[in-house]
């Protein structure tokens, strides 16, 4: 059964480093997003990314974030100059023309 | 806004003992309601999808319901492996393409032997 994919499972990174966290939908599908879960909170929408463009971003995906799709099967999620408060475990989801979206494994960003 | 409350937090059942995990929700329009199982350090696994009021899906010992209000998962004759976090997350109808998910803090649900 095909499985959205997430690398690294695990990054640690000093505050203000940039980092990249890459994701490989399910093929075909069309829709993409990013999610973030901080410990022991809900998880939380980000940003969603149809037809090589963002279409929806929540108060939470400032500047310092950005996505970008640039191939035929990565996704990626960008921060810029992590701070601490970044730390969380960042899920990327798929789905095809219906609604239903399908997580990733996770990345786990811990950002001393 | 959107908002999704689950209840309880936390669960403990016996082994066999069924129960049932508690969805509330206000949003705009409902344009899909969602449950996903999370286990420790995973990613949302997808359960079942609910579109509108009245409707029932099934899977193996869950069962998932949705009013205009609520949706609950109905947990039969549980199993431990069914120890999870359960999560519950709505989408709503704003305009063409915004669909991010607004999911509830979860019911961490535990089967003891």
């Amino acid at each position: 059964e095909p499985e959205v994919t997430q690398t690294p499972s695990h990054q640690v990174t000093q505050m203000g480093q940039e980092v990249i966290l890459r994701c490989v939908p399910i093929s075909n599908h069309l829709y993409f997003y990013w999610y973030r879960q901080i410990l022991g909170q809900k998880v939380e929408f980000l940003v969603s990314f149809y037809n090589n463009e963002i279409s929806e971003k929540s108060e939470i995906f400032d500047d310092q974030f950005s996505v970008e799709r640039p191939d035929g099967s990565n996704f990626t999620l960008k921060i810029r100059s992590t701070k601490l408060e970044d730390s969380a475990m960042y899920f990327c989801a798929s789905r095809p023309g219906g609604e239903t979206q399908y997580f990733g494994p996770g990345t786990r960003l811990l950002v001393l | 806004e959107d908002q999704v409350t689950q209840s309880p937090e936390a669960l403990r059942l016996q082994e066999g003992e069924s129960s049932s995990l508690n969805c509330s929700y206000t949003v705009s329009g409902l344009r899909g309601l969602f449950w996903y199982r999370q286990d420790p350090g995973k990613g949302p696994e997808f359960l079942f999808t609910l579109y509108s009021a009245g409707e029932e899906k099934e899977k193996e010992r869950l069962k998932a319901t949705l009013t205009k209000k609520e949706s609950f998962l109905h947990i039969t004759a549980p199993k431990p492996e069914d120890s999870a976090t359960y999560l519950c997350a709505v989408q709503a109808y704003v305009g063409g393409g915004a669909d991010g998910l607004t999911f509830g803090k979860g019911t961490h649900l535990i089967i003891q032997p």
